[in-house]
């Protein structure tokens, strides 16, 4: 069965430090990996896409790293700020017969303190 | 740039009810989606539209239907509510199946007392 799971399931830390999540995924046949930012009460927002053969992806302060040989990602957030305060979510793409699908972790909730 | 707009915000229904939720997108994409994100749970897909014209199920369709009304909108109804449908419910768009980022809606929260 395709899952993706996230760790840790929540976390918090302080304004200005760093902080790295991870997702580990059994998706076979894995075409692409996506992180979203998703703030409470909002729909997700992309932040992240890497395929099989990207290695690291950064966005600003974001930096999602990919190894497809162990099937794991991470996601670095760098200097983090109060507004990284949301939920984290990895989603992987399976591809077959010509349609895809996607597999969503349950996402991390980070909390950024003062 | 409004993107994926959908209506309402928020809803409560009783046990039996039907309603539709929907959406819309400005972006000239092709394909939309469905989702509902329920607590300690990944968004699920409900209900896709790869192109205008097409739909097909998802992960969990039991208990809705959709509609591709024309390439911009795309609407989920619920015709009898049951409580377990209480959940938050977004809509996405992309312009082709799934190599591309999508783009979500704020969402619409449901609940059915």
């Amino acid at each position: 069965k395709n899952q993706v799971e996230q760790s840790p399931q929540s976390l918090i830390i302080l304004e200005g430090k760093n902080c790295t999540l991870q997702c580990n995924y059994t998706v076979s046949p894995f075409s692409n990996l996506r992180w979203y930012k998703q703030d409470t009460g909002r729909g997700p927002v992309s932040l992240t896409i890497m395929t099989f053969s990207e290695n690291t992806k950064s966005n600003g302060r974001y930096t999602a790293t990919l190894d497809a040989d162990t099937k794991q990602s991470s996601l670095h957030i760098t200097a983090s700020q109060l507004s990284d305060s949301a939920s984290y979510i990895c989603v992987v793409t399976v591809s077959g017969a010509g349609s895809y699908q996607l597999t969503f972790g349950k996402g991390t909730k980070l909390s950024v303190i003062p | 740039n409004a993107g994926v707009t959908q209506t309402p915000k928020f809803q409560v229904l009783k046990t039996g009810q039907s309603m539709t939720l929907q959406c819309a997108q400005d972006m000239n994409h092709n394909s939309m989606y469905w989702y509902r994100q329920d607590p300690g749970m990944g968004l699920r897909l409900i209900y896709y539209s790869a192109s205008e014209g097409t739909t097909d199920k998802g992960e969990v369709p039991n208990g809705y239907n959709v509609s591709r009304l024309n390439k911009r909108e795309f609407s989920l109804r619920l015709e009898s509510a049951a409580p377990s449908q209480t959940s938050v419910y977004f809509c996405a768009s992309n312009m082709r199946q799934t190599l591309f980022g999508y783009t979500f809606g704020s969402g619409t929260r449901l609940t059915v007392v």
